[in-house]
């Protein structure tokens, strides 16, 4: 059974750079059949879908954050990661890691989600 | 982005009956594929998010079958034919269909 996890801090200064990683077991993010997602979770926005990374390292970030955001693979650590950069308190939130069936651009809606990690964002 | 609006907010509901709620999509979900990318997800207190529906109706592994999905282009439904104390939660819709994916604002299941 595939399982994620994330890791990182869970407290980060305005203005620096958040930064997570998703750890996956019991599968590969190798399978093209997926692509790699982060998600977050705030009470004023709810859940907002971050972007995404591809096996082959190809990426897709949502327009509202993409000037700021990072998604990478490490196939050999089998895991993923999520740079966002000059944080400030609206990017508090809990972030999860999830698995996604999909192709380019359609989602066929994440089937496996992380446990999610609290990320808050003060001085 | 695609717009995607639940109603209710909260859904007060007696255990053993039915409970419904509305996902409407600000666009039309229909890829040119002809499929539709609507999933709907169940997140109970303290956990993650779980896929229960994907592609409008289908049902995932070891989702209970009181569990229903349906609608076209814009309108959403999903059913829950008896409500049992385990449904109790926030469900969401997502749209998969336009870039970038989006939820709907959720919807919170409580017991009477």
């Amino acid at each position: 059974q595939v399982q994620l996890q994330e890791s990182g801090p869970g407290l980060v200064k305005p203005s620096e750079t958040l930064s997570l990683t998703c750890t996956v077991s019991g599968g590969s993010v190798y399978d093209g059949s997926y692509y790699w997602s982060w998600i977050r979770q705030s009470p004023e926005k709810g859940l907002e879908y971050i972007g995404y990374v591809y096996y082959s390292g190809s990426t897709r970030y949502s327009p509202s954050l993409k000037s700021r955001v990072t998604i990478s693979i490490d196939t050999s650590k089998n895991q993923f990661s999520l740079k966002l950069s000059s944080v400030t308190a609206a990017d508090t939130a809990v972030y999860y890691c999830a698995r996604v069936p999909g192709v380019d651009i359609l989602n066929f809606g994440m089937d496996v989600w992380g446990q999610g990690t609290t990320v808050i964002v003060s001085s | 982005d695609v717009v995607m609006t639940q109603s209710p907010l909260s859904l007060p509901v007696t255990l053993g009956q039915p409970a419904s709620i509305s996902c409407r999509s600000s666009q039309s979900l229909v890829f040119s594929d002809g499929n539709t990318y609507l999933s709907w997800f169940q997140q109970r207190p303290g956990q993650s998010p779980r896929r229960l529906i994907y592609k409008v109706s289908n049902r995932d592994s070891g989702v209970p079958d009181r569990f229903s999905g349906s609608g076209s282009g814009t309108d959403f439904t999903l059913k829950i034919s008896r409500v049992e104390a385990e449904d109790v939660g926030v469900y969401y819709c997502m749209q998969g269909t336009h870039w970038p994916s989006s939820f709907g604002g959720g919807t919170k299941v409580e017991v009477k």
